[in-house]
């Protein structure tokens, strides 16, 4: 059964105090990992694809990794506008995704 | 481009009764879906369509109905509205490139 999972539920962190955000998978073939981002109230907003174990991607204080297993959503030096719920997802060789339920990040000043 | 368009933003229902959601798109974009959000939980998908006149169930299809008549329009249907239906609801485009663009949610509430 596909599956993803992410942790931690919840992360507070001082603004500038880097950390990281874990999502693991079970999928039965992948076609793509997916993180989001995720304001109250509103629907998701896209941030990275990753199609390959090894593959990493930056945008501007965020860096996502994959492994065959899991991926990780680094954060460097945050500062508070990056306060939200961080999703992950993927696409199995279907064209459903599977997503997780989410990091909430509260950045403080 | 006003991109992933959905009404309406808020609904209160009662038990049993039926009610569509709407959702367009002006990216031409082939690849639909709907989702449902649940304090506190991922999303779950519902249906998906592929293409006009291509419709395909997801994981949580049940009390649900779909239709897909053009590239812009994805109306989600339900019929009988049950307190379990009580969510909100995202419709999402996917592009070449599979990125996904969510429209702005449908908070339902089923009394």
């Amino acid at each position: 059964e596909d599956q993803v999972t992410q942790s931690p539920e919840a992360l507070r962190l001082q603004e500038g105090e880097s950390s990281s955000l874990n999502c693991s998978y079970t999928v039965s073939g992948l076609r793509g990992l997916f993180w989001y981002r995720q304001d109250p109230g509103k629907g998701p907003e896209f941030l990275f694809t990753l199609y390959s174990a090894g593959e990493e991607k930056e945008k501007e204080r965020l860096k996502a990794t994959l492994t065959k297993k899991e991926s990780f959503l680094h954060i460097t030096a945050p500062k508070p506008e990056d306060s939200a719920t961080y999703l992950c997802a993927v696409r199995s060789t279907g064209n459903q995704f599977y997503f997780g339920t989410g990091t909430s990040l509260t950045v403080i000043p | 481009n006003a991109g992933v368009t959905q009404t309406p933003k808020f609904r209160i229902l009662k038990i049993g009764q039926s009610m569509t959601l709407q959702c367009t798109q002006d990216m031409n974009h082939n690849y639909m879906y709907w989702y449902r959000q649940d304090p506190g939980m991922g999303l779950k998908l519902i249906y998906y369509s592929v293409g006009a006149g291509i419709t395909d169930k997801g994981e949580v299809p049940n009390g649900y109905n779909v239709s897909r008549s053009t590239t812009e329009d994805f109306p989600l249907r339900l019929e009988l509205a049950a307190p379990s239906q009580t969510s909100v609801y995202f419709c999402a485009t996917l592009n070449r490139g599979e990125t996904q663009y969510f429209g702005p949610g449908t908070r339902l509430l089923v009394l």
